[in-house]
């Protein structure tokens, strides 16, 4: 199984500063059809896991455009611009490249 | 709106069956690749299995934990898809998540609330 590892495991942010949140697989991500299928989820307290970005750094529709992903091959990273006090929660990376899915183990954001 | 709406979940005997639906609107299930991924209290989220489209095949796949025990199937004439649960274990209690890759090329965009499962004597 691919192995996914988050960095930090909890990271306090001051509002208005940036967040950056670390994910490496433990094997490549490029998928044999050319893709690498690597997603950020955010999961607010007590709400169901939210998409914010796919295939590395694709913004789903909605996601504030202060969310970027970023990376390549087995090193990936989530970046705020600029923390808001909604982007509190859990944050995981997810492969479906290969079976079975995996997912990071979560870094807790939370306000300084 | 899209969404998903799961049931189904509640208090189950070790040993014991469950069945979990989740049921969509304003998009065809058929359409999409589904998945169901649970999150044990306080844990992190795990995946459980997948039925991609009908134009993919509608084929299933489930990782090593569950296999042969948890079964994924949808019924396209309800829009809906299921999720049976055998011979269950304490450590399957956990919120159980309805999921979908619709509109994002291998991510997860549709979320249901969740429905949660407790395994308990």
């Amino acid at each position: 199984d691919i192995v996914m590892t988050q960095t930090p495991l909890s990271s306090p942010v001051t509002l208005g500063q940036p967040a950056s949140i670390s994910c490496r697989s433990s094997q490549s991500l490029v998928h044999s059809d050319g893709n690498t299928y690597l997603s950020w989820l955010q999961q607010r307290p007590g709400q169901p896991p939210r998409l914010l970005i796919y295939q590395i750094s694709n913004r789903f529709s909605g996601v504030p455009d202060r969310f970027s992903g970023s990376g390549a091959g087995t090193d990936f990273t989530l970046k705020i611009s600029r923390v808001e006090a909604e982007d509190v929660g859990v944050y995981y990376c997810m492969q479906v490249t290969q079976f079975p899915y995996t997912v990071g183990q979560g870094t807790k954001l939370e306000i300084k | 709106e899209v969404q998903v709406v799961e049931s189904g979940g509640g208090l189950a005997q070790p040993g014991g069956s469950l069945r979990l639906s989740c049921a969509a609107s304003a998009f065809s299930l058929e359409n999409a690749y589904m998945s169901w991924v649970r999150q044990a209290p306080g844990k992190g989220l795990e995946w459980l299995g997948r039925l991609t489209s009908k134009s993919a095949g509608r084929t299933t796949d489930y990782p090593p934990p569950v296999r042969g025990r948890f079964t994924i199937s949808r019924d396209d004439s309800k829009n809906s898809l299921f999720l049976q649960m055998n011979s269950l274990r304490a450590e399957d209690t956990a919120v159980y998540y309805c999921t979908a890759s619709y509109r994002a090329a291998g991510g997860f965009d549709i979320w249901g609330q969740g429905t949660m499962v407790t395994v308990s004597s």
